[in-house]
């Protein structure tokens, strides 16, 4: 199956600073996530980036789908974007489970 | 828009009965629906795929027959854990995806616990 890998697994930060996380994978994907789990457990949706950039406020994420790896970017971070941050690879259509990594645990302190 | 429910969000059951936990999309109809399972400080695990009107298809390790999932519509699947044991206690998240949405979208997930 499909192996996705997740750096680094443990990230600690002073509010205010920047920081980018990473996920590699193994095979060519078509679906590409990156979700935030928040201390009760609720993943929230990021990004659908199977491939280019996007942003979203503070919040940015680039995939090189013909490298197999995607970079979520974080900047002037804040308390609330503790907790961990999962990417999760797969396909589109019939065969469309995802793979996750192990995540990216995040804390930032004030 | 692509909301996601899970009823109950926690439950506590004593050792040998049966749970019934229920996902519902709540503005879209939801074509599949997944069910992971997440223990502490780990990552999701993918437990079973559900279409609507169809069989689940379980991964492998998956017990079929204590993890019942039903995908009688296409806003709601139900994963009855039967003759719940401690070791089924963990976290349980439902997904769906359908047509109109793109990607997965997660329910809030429901905390078991068994006695």
């Amino acid at each position: 199956g499909i192996q996705v890998e997740q750096s680094p697994p443990d990230l600690i930060l002073q509010e205010g600073a920047n920081s980018t996380l990473r996920c590699n994978f193994s095979d060519s994907v078509n679906n590409l996530q990156w979700f935030h789990q928040n201390p009760w457990g609720q993943l929230i949706n990021l990004f659908y980036i199977p491939s280019g950039t996007k942003q979203n406020g503070r919040l940015s994420a680039t995939t090189v789908a013909t490298e197999r790896y995607s970079l979520l970017y974080i900047s002037s971070s804040q308390t609330t974007d503790s907790g961990v941050y999962f990417c999760a690879v797969g396909f589109t259509g019939a065969n469309s489970k995802l793979t996750f990594g192990k995540g990216i645990t995040l804390s930032v302190r004030p | 828009g692509a909301v996601v429910s899970q009823h109950p969000s926690w439950v506590i059951c004593k050792s040998g009965t049966s749970v019934k936990i229920e996902c519902r999309s709540l503005d879209f109809q939801a074509t599949t629906m997944f069910w992971y399972r997440q223990f502490p400080k780990q990552s999701l695990m993918l437990m079973a795929t559900s279409n609507e009107g169809s069989k689940a298809t379980y991964e492998q390790g998956v017990e079929k027959d204590k993890f019942l999932i039903n995908h009688a519509s296409l806003t709601l699947s139900t994963l009855t854990v039967t003759s719940a044991h401690p070791e089924d206690s963990s976290f349980y998240i439902c997904s769906a995806t359908g047509l109109a949405t793109i990607g997965q979208f997660f329910g809030p997930g429901t905390r078991l616990t068994v006695l």
